[in-house]
C-alpha cells in the first residue's frame, strides 16, 4: 500500500528566513503523482503541485521550489523567504494509478513563521 | 480551474440525530468522488471512494451503515452520517475527479465542520 512520511510535525521559523518541508513515500507502482497541498486555519485545502512519477525536474514557483528524488523517494517542499502568510499545515500526498486514483495523505507539518 | 463546493459547511447536531452534506462539482462532471475524514490536528483520511450510479467502496474500519454515501449523479454525492455521536464530530472533506481519462485532476471541496453534541 502507499504510504507518505512527513516526519516533521512543526516546524517553526522567523520571517525571511528559508524552511524545507521534508517528505518521503513508498509505492509498489511504477506510475504514481505526488501532492502538495497547504491547509490553512479555514482548513481549505490549497493545491500548490503535481508531480507524476516520469518527471523528476525540480520546480520553482516563485517562493516555492519542489525536489523530486525517485532514488530516495523524497519529495521535498522549499520555502524560501518565508512570510506570516506561509503559516499553515502542509501535506504531501500520493497516489497511484492503479488504487483509482485515490489520495493518501501524510500527517501534516505545521509551519509557523513568526514576524 | 474546476469548482467542487459543500452544504453545509458547519453543522452542530445533536446525538443521535442524522446528517447530510452534500458534494457537488459545480462547473464539470464527476465519475469518481472521495469522501475524506479530518480529525483536529491530524491528516486527512480516505473515508470511501463514491463512484456515480455504484455502490461506494469504503476503506477498511469505516462502518458503511453508518456513513451512508449516494452518488445518483455526475454533479452530486451525499454522505450521511446516521446515529451521529460526539465521536463523529470531525472535518469532512469531499473532492472529485473531473474526468476518469484525466489522472489526478482532483478537486476538493472547502470542508464541513461537524458537532455532534
Amino acid at each position: 500500500a502507499q504510504k507518505v512520511t512527513q516526519a516533521q510535525t512543526e516546524i517553526s521559523v522567523v520571517e525571511k528566513e528559508d524552511v524545507t518541508l521534508d517528505c518521503v513515500y513508498e509505492t509498489r507502482d511504477t506510475t504514481y503523482y505526488l501532492f502538495w497541498y497547504k491547509q490553512p486555519p479555514s482548513g481549505e485545502l490549497v493545491f500548490l503541485i503535481r508531480r507524476n512519477s516520469f518527471d523528476e525536474q525540480n520546480e520553482i514557483s516563485g517562493r516555492y521550489s519542489w525536489n523530486f528524488q525517485k532514488s530516495t523517494s523524497s519529495f521535498n517542499f522549499t520555502i524560501t523567504a518565508s512570510q506570516v502568510v506561509d503559516s499553515a499545515v502542509y501535506f504531501c500526498a500520493l497516489s497511484e494509478l492503479k488504487n483509482n486514483n485515490d489520495m493518501r495523505f501524510g500527517a501534516g507539518t505545521r509551519l509557523t513563521v513568526k514576524p | 480551474g474546476a469548482v467542487v463546493s459543500q452544504h453545509p459547511s458547519r453543522v452542530i447536531c445533536k446525538s443521535g440525530t442524522s446528517v447530510k452534506i452534500e458534494c457537488r462539482s459545480l462547473d464539470f462532471q464527476a465519475t469518481t468522488m472521495f469522501w475524506y475524514r479530518q480529525f483536529p490536528k491530524q491528516s486527512l483520511m480516505l473515508m470511501a471512494t463514491s463512484n456515480e450510479g455504484s455502490k461506494a467502496t469504503y476503506e477498511q474500519g469505516v462502518e458503511k451503515d453508518k456513513f451512508l454515501i449516494n452518488h445518483a449523479s455526475l454533479t452530486l454525492s451525499t454522505l450521511t452520517v446516521t446515529s451521529a455521536h460526539p465521536e463523529d464530530s470531525s472535518f469532512y472533506i469531499c473532492s472529485a475527479d473531473r474526468d476518469r481519462s484525466s489522472y489526478n485532476e482532483q478537486f476538493f471541496g472547502p470542508g464541513t465542520r461537524l458537532t455532534v453534541l
